[in-house]
């Protein structure tokens, strides 16, 4: 089953909202996780690590006070899009790495994903 | 810097048919991880393989199967006896060792329809 989850699966909303998506690792410890934009037709390009207890890092372009993020807790990270825009309708992912996960096959679990499409 | 290109956007093959997904990488770490991932129209990442640079060794599961070759920096995908379920975008991706391997770099991926 899925070990990490990701929540809304689907969003539509008015330009000008802010949303809030969560990514919860469900039976581990998630020191670290990741978030992933991917527009139609394109691959998957890193946005933010988010580290419990300590600020996100953002990757070259995004901007931070566009997509905040919260990793609160070791089993929550949130990623809050403000005024959303038709331009940030994308397909969003997020990551969670297993303490120790490097020894298995899987270091990373990647959640199911969130559509957002802002209107 | 990382890198992994995947030069074939879309490929269709007729069912029953061999396919096989190219996949390149460049890195300057001497060490790093390689993996496979299948996206199906639902969107999510199906995981299908890893495989780190000290183990060059090909793989085979089922239909599938992975051709790892250091010296030309690739890392091929090869499914076999094509089935309509195995539509979908196939992703290469490259990590770096250190960190535990968090630090993904993704290809563009190849859009794979298999017709019936």
């Amino acid at each position: 089953g899925a070990v990490v989850s990701q929540h809304p699966s689907w969003v539509i909303c008015k330009s000008g909202t802010s949303v809030k998506i969560e990514c919860r690792s469900l039976d581990f410890q998630a020191t670290t996780m990741f978030w992933y934009r991917q527009f139609p037709k394109q691959s998957l390009m890193l946005m933010a690590t988010s580290n419990e207890g300590s600020k996100a890092t953002y990757e070259q372009g995004v901007e931070k006070d566009k997509f905040l993020i919260n990793h609160a807790s070791l089993t929550l990270s949130t990623l809050t899009v403000t005024s959303a825009h038709p331009e940030d309708s994308s397909f969003y992912i997020c990551s969670a790495t297993r303490q120790g996960g490097y020894r298995s096959n899987q270091p990373q679990h990647f959640g199911d994903g969130t559509r957002l499409s802002i209107l | 810097a990382q890198k992994v290109t995947q030069a074939q956007t879309e490929i269709s093959v007729v069912e029953k048919e061999d396919v096989t997904l190219d996949c390149v990488y460049e890195t300057r770490d001497t060490t790093y991880y390689l993996f496979w991932y299948k996206q199906p129209p639902s969107g999510e990442l199906v995981f299908l393989i890893r495989r780190n640079s000290f183990d060059e060794q090909n793989e085979i599961s089922g239909r599938y199967s992975w051709n790892f070759q250091k010296s030309t920096s690739s890392f091929n995908f090869t499914i076999t006896a094509s089935q309509v379920v195995d539509s979908a975008v196939y992703f290469c991706a490259l990590s770096a060792l250190d960190n535990y391997g968090q630090n993904f770099v993704f290809g563009p991926g190849t859009r794979l329809s298999v017709l019936p």
